[in-house]
C-alpha cells in the first residue's frame, strides 16, 4: 500500500532560524515526490517536486528539499523562516504503479513566531 | 492564465440533500481531480476525469459521483448527504493523464457544511 507520513502535526520555528518539516513515503515503483502549502481558506499551492537526479531540489519561495532514497523521506527545508511562511504543508507521493492519483500525508501546520 | 476555478466557495446543505459542485481547469488542461479534506482525515482521492471519461477512483461510496465535459470542465454530485460529508472538496487539473511526474493546479475549493 502506498502511504505518505508527516511525523509532526505543529511545527514552532523562530523567524529567521531554519525549517524543517519532515516526510517519508512508502511506495512501489519509482517515487515522484511534491511539495504543497495550504494558506487558511485556500487550495494547495504546488512548492517543488522531486522527479529524478539531484537529490537537492529548489522551489518556489526559498523552499527546498532532499530526496533521501534509503531512508525514504523527502524533508522539505528553509534556510531562514519567514513570518509569511506560516501554513499548512503536504508532502504527496506519486508512482508509476501508482498511476494518478496522489497519496497526500496528513499535513504539518508550520508557526514562524516573530 | 486564469487558475483552477471552483464555485461555489461555500454552500450549507441539509442532510438527506444533493449537492453538485463545479470545477473549471487551467484552460488547456484537460485532467481534473477531485479531493475531499478533512481534519481528520486529510486529503483523500475522490475520482480523476480526462476526456470526459473517469480514469481513476477513490474508495468512496457511491454517493459520491462525478462527470466531465467536452470543454474539460467537471462537476461532482453527492447525493444523500451525511453530516460526514463536511468537507473542503479541492478540484486540481493537469494538463494530461497517465504522466505521473507532473504536479497539479489546484482551486480555492468548495466548503461543504451538511446540518
Amino acid at each position: 500500500a502506498q502511504s505518505v507520513a508527516q511525523p509532526e502535526d505543529q511545527v514552532n520555528v523562530a523567524e529567521g532560524n531554519p525549517l524543517t518539516v519532515k516526510c517519508t513515503y512508502s511506495v512501489s515503483g519509482n517515487p515522484y515526490l511534491f511539495w504543497y502549502v495550504q494558506y487558511p481558506n485556500r487550495g494547495l499551492q504546488f512548492l517543488l517536486k522531486y522527479i529524478t537526479g539531484d537529490n537537492l531540489v529548489k522551489g518556489s519561495y526559498g523552499f527546498e528539499a532532499e530526496f533521501n532514497k534509503s531512508q525514504t523521506s523527502f524533508h522539505l527545508k528553509k534556510p531562514s523562516a519567514l513570518v509569511s511562511d506560516s501554513a499548512l504543508y503536504f508532502c504527496a507521493v506519486r508512482s508509476t504503479n501508482t498511476g494518478n492519483q496522489f497519496y497526500f500525508g496528513t499535513g504539518t501546520s508550520l508557526t514562524v513566531i516573530p | 492564465k486564469a487558475g483552477v476555478t471552483q464555485t461555489p466557495r461555500y454552500l450549507i446543505k441539509t442532510r438527506g440533500q444533493q449537492v453538485t459542485l463545479s470545477c473549471s481547469p487551467i484552460s488547456g488542461h484537460r485532467s481534473v481531480s477531485w479531493y475531499q479534506q478533512t481534519p481528520g482525515q486529510g486529503l483523500q482521492f475522490l475520482f480523476e476525469y480526462f476526456s470526459e471519461t473517469q480514469r481513476n477512483k477513490g474508495n468512496f461510496p457511491g454517493r459520491f459521483s462525478g462527470r466531465q465535459f467536452s470543454n474539460s470542465r467537471s462537476e461532482m454530485n453527492v447525493s444523500t448527504l451525511e453530516l460526514g460529508d463536511s468537507a473542503l472538496y479541492l478540484c486540481a487539473s493537469r494538463p494530461q493523464t497517465g504522466i505521473v511526474n507532473t504536479e497539479a493546479f489546484f482551486g480555492q475549493g468548495t466548503r461543504l457544511t451538511v446540518v
